[in-house]
């Protein structure tokens, strides 16, 4: 298994709309509605803000959306925010209790 | 809500056996709704699941970690433990434990602090 692929790295300007594309193949992200996004702030644990490809968790804001065609899964972030910056980690089910994480993508608040 | 927090030696030797703990609060880790998971992250890299254990003991591991990783439960102590063989200077990571939704593979809601391990004699 070989990790999603992911941008190593995005930016955009406060207030502007990003979106970070996660690809795997027809046994992962194309086989399963189970894909689930990651924020990470340097030094701290990961912190689940979409899963099941677009569902938010509670307390997550809905300027976090999540969407999917074929392989490829996006996360998009509108109305970029300072905090928004940090590492984000898309994650599919692979099959046979098996997840697969992405390589990671760095955000940029300009 | 669930606290998850990891515990075990920061510094491991190579060719031994790494082992951590992982203490659940806030919830009984054998609930039905939840498998319990360890997660890595080398230092500057991406993360990696480890594998997964459901409160039975069925356990799920990384095809390319399998045959180097336990994973095993004690519902008594509401704790379940990760031990990895035979480490190397690539094992050296912040190790995770974390809660994954049984009815949603891949979703890991919540996770511990992380702990440190280095590799190194």
């Amino acid at each position: 298994q070989s990790a999603l692929t992911q941008p190593a790295s995005v930016s955009g300007s406060p207030g502007q709309s990003i979106t970070i594309s996660c690809t795997g193949t027809s046994s992962d992200v194309g086989s399963y509605n189970l894909v689930s996004w990651y924020q990470q702030h340097p030094g701290k644990a990961p912190k689940l803000m979409i899963y099941e490809v677009s569902k938010r968790p509670s307390g997550v804001s809905n300027r976090f959306s999540g969407s999917k065609s074929g392989n490829t899964a996006s996360l998009t972030i509108s109305g970029l925010q300072a905090e928004d910056e940090a590492d984000y980690y898309c994650c599919s089910y692979a099959g046979s209790s098996t997840p697969l994480f992405g390589g990671g993508t760095k955000l940029t608040v300009l | 809500q669930l606290q998850l927090q990891e515990s075990g030696p920061g510094l491991v030797k190579p060719s031994e056996t790494l082992s951590l703990t992982c203490t659940v609060s806030g919830g009984s880790i054998s609930s039905s709704s939840y498998y319990w998971g360890w997660i890595r992250q080398p230092p500057g890299k991406g993360l990696e699941w480890i594998g997964s254990i459901y409160y039975s003991g069925s356990t799920y591991y990384n095809p390319s970690l399998k045959s180097r990783v336990t994973i095993s439960v004690d519902t008594s102590k509401n704790q379940f433990s990760l031990k990895l063989s035979s480490v190397t200077a690539a094992d050296t990571a912040v190790y995770y434990c974390a809660s994954n939704i049984v009815v949603v593979p891949a979703a890991f809601d919540y996770w511990g602090q992380g702990t440190l391990v280095t590799v190194s004699s």
